[in-house]
């Protein structure tokens, strides 16, 4: 079954740390980019990080820039998302999601999506 | 970074209306324009991509088009299973940005 499983997600302090995971099956996986999208609580969707497929590109939003790092381990199939010093406005449900076609760096739309990770970021 | 502005963020229509959502775009994104759909509860779901050209398996009855700018999502005959929050997505150039969003209910 082609799917992506996010996990990690969880209740921290302002200042601390999480690392998301995600794990992908189905497909192959160090044939597509994949990103992670998140979406706070009522509001929009807005776009995080990208890793491209051959490994040697991300990108970041301006808004998780030099505080959150996206890598991946080909072996396991998983993606991370590694997130420092967060803020409140952090809190969100944070998708990975994986571009339609493989092996692009140039179309990033997305076919698949995880269920999603809830961070919540409070004292 | 390009702002990707839609309109209206809701609307009411009857079951077999036309519905119509527009999205624009601060600069020219060519047609890298993605839409989704999202449903109370759900994932987003991919709907068209390069503006036009319909996902795999999504109904007939959605429609996109436009260049440039100024982009259209159209859902030709309203179904109940349509009520959903539409998004439209920018992938000219990253940052990969979201339009905020139009809620579509039934009347």
């Amino acid at each position: 079954q082609v799917q992506l499983v996010e996990s990690g997600g969880g209740v921290v302090q302002p200042g601390g740390s999480l690392r998301l995971s995600c794990v992908a099956s189905g497909f192959t996986f160090r044939s597509y980019t994949l990103h992670w999208v998140r979406q706070a609580p009522g509001k929009g969707l807005e776009w995080v990080a990208t890793l491209w497929y051959d490994g040697s590109q991300t990108y970041y939003a301006d808004s998780v820039k030099d505080r959150f790092t996206i890598s991946r381990d080909i072996s396991e199939k998983t993606l991370f998302l590694q997130m420092n010093n967060l803020r409140a406005d952090d809190a969100a449900v944070y998708y990975c999601a994986r571009d339609l076609v493989a092996m692009t760096v140039v179309t990033h739309f997305f076919d698949l999506w995880g269920q999603g990770t809830l961070v919540t970021v409070s004292s | 970074d390009i702002q990707m502005t839609q309109s209206p963020s809701s609307l009411s229509a009857s079951v077999g209306d036309r519905v119509t959502i527009t999205c624009r775009a601060s600069q020219g994104i060519r047609n890298f324009l993605a839409w989704y759909q999202q449903k109370p509860g759900e994932v987003p779901k991919l709907l068209i991509y390069a503006a036009s050209t319909l996902q795999s398996g999504v109904p007939s009855r959605f429609s996109g088009s436009g260049s440039g700018t100024d982009f259209t999502l159209t859902v030709s005959s309203l179904q109940p299973e349509d009520v959903a929050t539409y998004y439209c997505q920018n992938y000219n150039s990253v940052p990969l940005t979201f339009g905020g969003g139009t809620r579509v209910e039934i009347k």
